[in-house]
Order: structure tokens, then sequence, then C-alpha cells
């Protein structure tokens, strides 16, 4: 198993539909899990940091976090097609510092 | 967010030569600062990892003698590609991490990146 699992999508959502987004992971990391953001040709731009086990809400997007079964997920409320990019679910590596990236999912928000 | 700026944010060079590019963390101290590379449709990959006043540690493949890091202070380290050829060009992006006192400590931000051709 990879240390962090991302389905590539693409995840295509009406426009203001709520876009969820999952992530799971494996033994081999920490339990500090992040969520960015990434628009073609652009660098990732953080969303949200998440560590301790429910939810963690931030304007549209809350950040939710399942130790038991080692899930971490995204929901987009009001999705907007400005949302249309790649989102990459992180964890800091096994023995900290690094960051562990997932595969990254594409969504599409559709007007 | 905390910011961190990169320079040049576009390079052109002749293949042989050396290019050196800045990452600099404009309202924190970053400890410790991350390379990456990015290919085309492809996932971020972590070339190394550099702590300030100290040697960078590379991740396998890296070759740490064409890629040369710096991290000689808090709020810059610095990324060489020397006798750049054609496979190295690529996406180059750094991060910075906080310290432990740091309002954004355990968070990595990153800057804008680099697109380095070499022909």
């Amino acid at each position: 198993q990879k240390e962090v699992e991302q389905n590539s999508g693409p995840l295509s959502v009406p426009e203001g539909a709520i876009a969820s987004l999952n992530c799971t992971y494996s033994d081999r990391v920490s339990q500090s899990f992040f969520w960015y953001r990434q628009y073609s040709g652009k660098s990732p731009e953080l969303i949200m940091s998440i560590y301790s086990n429910g939810d963690k809400e931030d304007g549209r997007f809350t950040a939710q976090l399942n130790k038991a079964s080692q899930y971490v997920s995204l929901l987009i409320r009001d999705s907007q097609p400005s949302d249309s990019a790649t989102y990459l679910c992180a964890a800091e590596g096994e023995y900290g510092n690094k960051l562990v990236f997932g595969a990254g999912t594409i969504l599409r928000v559709k007007s | 967010g905390a910011v961190v700026s990169q320079h040049p944010s576009r390079v052109i060079c002749k293949s042989g030569t050396s290019v050196k590019i800045e990452c600099r963390s404009l309202d924190f101290q970053a400890t410790t600062m991350f390379w990456y590379r990015q290919f085309p449709k492809q996932s971020l990959m972590l070339m190394a990892t550099s702590n300030e006043g100290s040697k960078a540690t590379y991740e396998q493949g890296v070759e740490k003698d064409k890629f040369l890091i710096n991290h000689a202070s808090l709020t810059l380290s610095t990324l060489t590609v020397t006798s750049a050829h054609p496979e190295d060009s690529s996406f180059y992006i750094c991060s910075g991490k906080g310290s432990r006192w740091s309002r954004s400590y355990n968070e990595q931000f990153f800057g804008p990146g680099t697109r380095l051709t070499v022909l």
C-alpha cells in the first residue's frame, strides 16, 4: 500500500455543489495531514492542515480526519469554477519533516 | 499563510551553464527548506531537505554534486543546477517550514516556482 493514496479523478461537480475529495493513508506516515491546491502550471498552495480526529472548517472548506479508518477528506461547499484544480493530500512522513504526497485528484467544477 | 518567494520565476540557459535559484521566506523563519522538481503532468518530486546551517539531505537518485543547495540563513536557501542539460528542464519549487516557535509551525509553504529551460 502506498503511504498516501488518492483517486486521480477527474471529479466533476456542477457549480454550487459540494465537492468531496478523499485520501487514505498507511501506518508509515505520522499524524499530521495537509490539503494543497495546485492550479495548472503553478505551485501548490496550502488550504488546510488537520491533526486531530473530527472536522476542521475554514470558509467553504472542511477537512475531516478519521484516524481509526485512516482517511482524510476535504469538502468544498458551493463549488466555483475557480476551484477547478488538482488537490493534493499530504502527510508528514514517518520520521517527520518531509511531506508524503498523494498523486492528486483533479477537480472540475462546471458552470 | 506564510509567504515564500523564488527568483527567477523563469530562466532559459544554454547547455553546460550553471543556474542559481533563490528561495526566500518573507515573513517567517524557515528552519527547514525543501526543494522539489515537477515535470509536466507528474507529481512533485522531493529533491532535498536543508536545515539552516547544515548540509542538505538529498533524496535517493538526486546527484548532490549537480544540484548544490545552500541554506545559509533562516530566510534564504539557494539551489544551483550545475552544468545544466536539457533533461534538467523542469519546474523547480521550494518550500519552507517554520521553527517550533513560529505561528505556522509544522506547515510547509511553497514558493511560486522557477521554470527552467535548458537549450
